[in-house]
């Protein structure tokens, strides 16, 4: 199975900050990543597919980029409703897989 | 509105077996492949199963293959997940999710229902 890394693992940020996640896959996957913000108690909602193409409804602060094994998820100017836990996906091949996780905390 | 609805995660023995339902409205359910997706408590996101459009397909994940099946009945407009042979390591909160095409090859979900929590404890 394809292996996906996130990184960093968590940290502090301040509203009004950017921010970069960043994923990386053990082996190509083209375009194939989708970006997805869970916040505590609720379930997954998708930000982003095909690395940078924005979920229809996501505001445009989110953004995303990358192709092969090394993507980025960036917020500009972040607000208080986007402290949360972030999630990349292959779907290259099956199966599918997540990294492990981004947790956004208010500094 | 996109709903997905799941029912039927209790506390189950090991060795056990359960039954997932996910009640679908608000699209046209036969049109789109459907995965699970389960969480760990206080843990990430890990893929267990997609069924296709026609129920022709499905993948699972090697961690379950061989004891869960999924499936599906268009005309209820209802996903399912058949687990056999429950370990402690199945305790999770299960989620539907829906596809963005028929097939699910080189797609991803797109919308998530709320999950149902599965315990597995003697």
């Amino acid at each position: 199975a394809i292996r996906m890394t996130q990184s960093p693992s968590s940290f502090s940020a301040s509203t009004g900050d950017r921010v970069t996640i960043t994923c990386r896959a053990s082996q190509g996957i083209s375009s194939y990543l989708a970006w997805y913000q869970q916040k505590p108690g609720k379930a997954p909602k998708l930000l982003i597919y095909a690395a940078s193409t924005l979920q229809s409804g996501v505001p445009s602060r989110f953004s995303g980029s990358g192709s092969g094994t090394d993507f980025t998820l960036t917020i500009t100017c972040l607000q208080s409703e986007d402290f949360a836990t972030y999630y990349c996906q292959q779907y290259y091949t099956y199966p599918p897989t997540f990294g492990g996780g981004t947790k956004v905390e208010i500094k | 509105e996109v709903q997905l609805v799941e029912s039927g995660g209790v506390v189950v023995q090991p060795g056990g077996s359960l039954r997932l339902s996910c009640a679908a409205s608000g699209f046209t359910f036969d049109d789109y492949a459907m995965h699970w997706v389960r969480q760990a408590p206080g843990k990430g996101l890990e893929w267990v199963s997609l069924i296709s459009w026609d129920a022709g397909s499905t993948y699972y994940v090697d961690s379950v293959n061989g004891r869960f099946t999924i499936s599906r009945d268009n005309s209820k407009n209802s996903l399912y997940l058949q687990m056999n042979s429950l370990r402690a390591e199945d305790t999770a909160l299960y989620y539907c999710a829906k596809d963005t095409v028929r097939y699910g090859s080189g797609s991803y979900p797109d919308f998530w229902g709320q999950g149902t929590l599965v315990t597995v404890s003697s």
